[in-house]
């Protein structure tokens, strides 16, 4: 079966460095999405790999090694703001979307 | 900046009611998707449409459940008649790409609180 898995909580301090990872099981990989979602509201685009490596964009960077089936979120200089649920999905062989529960971040000042 | 308009936003009903959803999605783009999420969960998907046909309604309860989206452009899901069980988020997204393209991005709408008492 296709799966998707991911921490279900972590907790982080403002200004520091979190690592949120993503392991995934799929048919067929046409790449990985990261999703932002505050409480109540939609999920917002981050980030999307599809060749082996880190992507940087800011103080967010998304890594991907498809050897492994496996991909992270790297957020620098944590500011309260990014307090909020990160959705992991992979792109299976008919290009759908297999999500993750998502890993709900608190930040403590 | 383009934005998918859903409506209602929040929708309290009883059970064995009906209720509808309206998603009007970023002009231009060919792909829409209705997904469910559960608190705590990932979204669900529940329809995909590439224009006006469907692509994927695997997950898609059709007893109750129905999507449509006559001219390709807006949609509406509806749900009768609603159980317990339906309470959550229901989301409507788009993107520009065709369902089968790699990088394509959703853009989602800010959603459909749904409450079944």
């Amino acid at each position: 079966g296709q799966n998707i898995d991911q921490p279900t909580e972590m907790t982080a301090t403002e200004g520091a460095i979190v690592q949120i990872n993503c392991t995934y099981q799929t048919s067929g990989f046409n790449g990985l999405f990261w999703y932002q979602q505050h409480a109540g509201e939609a999920p917002t685009f981050l980030s999307y790999n599809v060749l082996d490596g880190l992507e940087e964009k800011g103080r967010f960077s998304s890594f991907l090694s498809r050897s492994k089936g496996y991909s992270y979120l790297l957020l620098k200089e944590l500011q309260m703001k990014d307090s909020a649920s990160y959705l992991c999905a992979a792109s299976d062989s008919n290009y759908q979307l297999i999500w993750g529960a998502g890993t709900k971040l608190i930040i403590k000042p | 900046e383009a934005e998918v308009a859903q409506s209602p936003r929040y929708k309290i009903t009883e059970k064995s009611q009906a209720v509808a959803f309206w998603c009007d999605p970023i002009s231009g783009h060919a792909t829409l998707y209705w997904y469910r999420q559960i608190l705590g969960q990932g979204p669900e998907l529940l329809v995909q449409f590439q224009d006006e046909s469907v692509v994927d309604d695997s997950q898609l309860p059709k007893d109750r459940f129905s999507a449509e989206r006559l001219k390709g452009v807006d949609s509406t899901l509806k749900i009768q008649p609603a159980e317990l069980g339906d309470s959550a988020m229901y989301l409507c997204a788009s993107s520009p790409g065709t369902s089968n393209s790699g990088a394509n991005v959703l853009t989602f709408g800010a959603g459909s609180r749904l409450t079944v008492l």
